[in-house]
């Protein structure tokens, strides 16, 4: 699996947009990009994935540059309860048997 | 509340023990996954199940590690001879394979080992 660099924190003011980066430079053509989260003492949390398109759901939207090589998870209008360890994970697909591999991630911090 | 549940939440035990965790996935999910955390760092993958099959264990998992799925539903993971390194917190994971891919995760179990 394709190794993935984040920033180790970031800050956002409560109600604004969330822009998280993530660098994944040697991502193969059939690895996916997972996103998932994992507020203080929970599991974690699956947001959104994507392999080459722009995606969006109900929490978030991912926004991958045309030649793969990085990402961005927006949270269009971060809450506190969006304070959370941020994961970018790259993964081939299914028969691989799903298995994540979490880097250190980035710590967003919401603030009021 | 993912549907995912893990017991017990914590165990505090003894170097040398024996401990054991139990992880009862969401019932139609035929995968189910373990990974460990430690503190400050992501989770690290275990091993994982197929229906009951395991299918494949890191290295990470060493010979005082033994994970079963014995009917393809709930999963236990046993740790003999607890050392203090083993302190993590245990996540347990399952997913359909096949579809959606989203892997849910219980609330894990936090193991001290003093």
């Amino acid at each position: 699996d394709a190794k993935t660099t984040q920033p180790p924190s970031m800050d956002c003011a409560e109600g604004r947009a969330a822009n998280l980066p993530c660098n994944h430079s040697t991502i193969s053509g059939n690895e996916y990009v997972y996103w998932y989260r994992q507020i203080h003492s929970q599991g974690p949390q699956y947001i959104i994935h994507g392999l080459k398109n722009n995606e969006t759901n109900e929490m978030a939207s991912l926004i991958i540059t045309e030649d793969r090589k990085s990402s961005t998870l927006i949270l269009p209008h971060a809450t506190l309860r969006d304070t959370a360890v941020y994961y970018c994970i790259v993964r081939a697909d299914l028969e691989y048997g799903n298995k994540l591999v979490f880097g250190a991630g980035t710590i967003l911090r919401v603030k009021s | 509340d993912t549907g995912v549940s893990q017991n017990p939440r914590h165990k505090i035990t003894k170097r040398g023990q024996n401990v054991t965790f139990r992880c009862d996935p969401i019932s139609e999910h035929n995968r189910l996954y373990w990974y460990r955390q430690t503190l400050g760092q992501g989770p690290e993958f275990l091993t994982y199940f197929q229906n009951e099959a395991q299918l494949e264990k890191s290295r990470l998992l060493s010979d005082r590690f033994s994970a079963e799925r014995p009917k393809g539903s709930f999963s236990t993971l046993e740790i003999q001879r607890t050392e203090q390194g083993d302190s993590a917190m245990y996540l347990c994971a399952s997913c359909l394979a096949g579809g959606s891919d989203e892997q849910f995760f219980g609330p894990g179990t936090r193991l001290t080992v003093l």
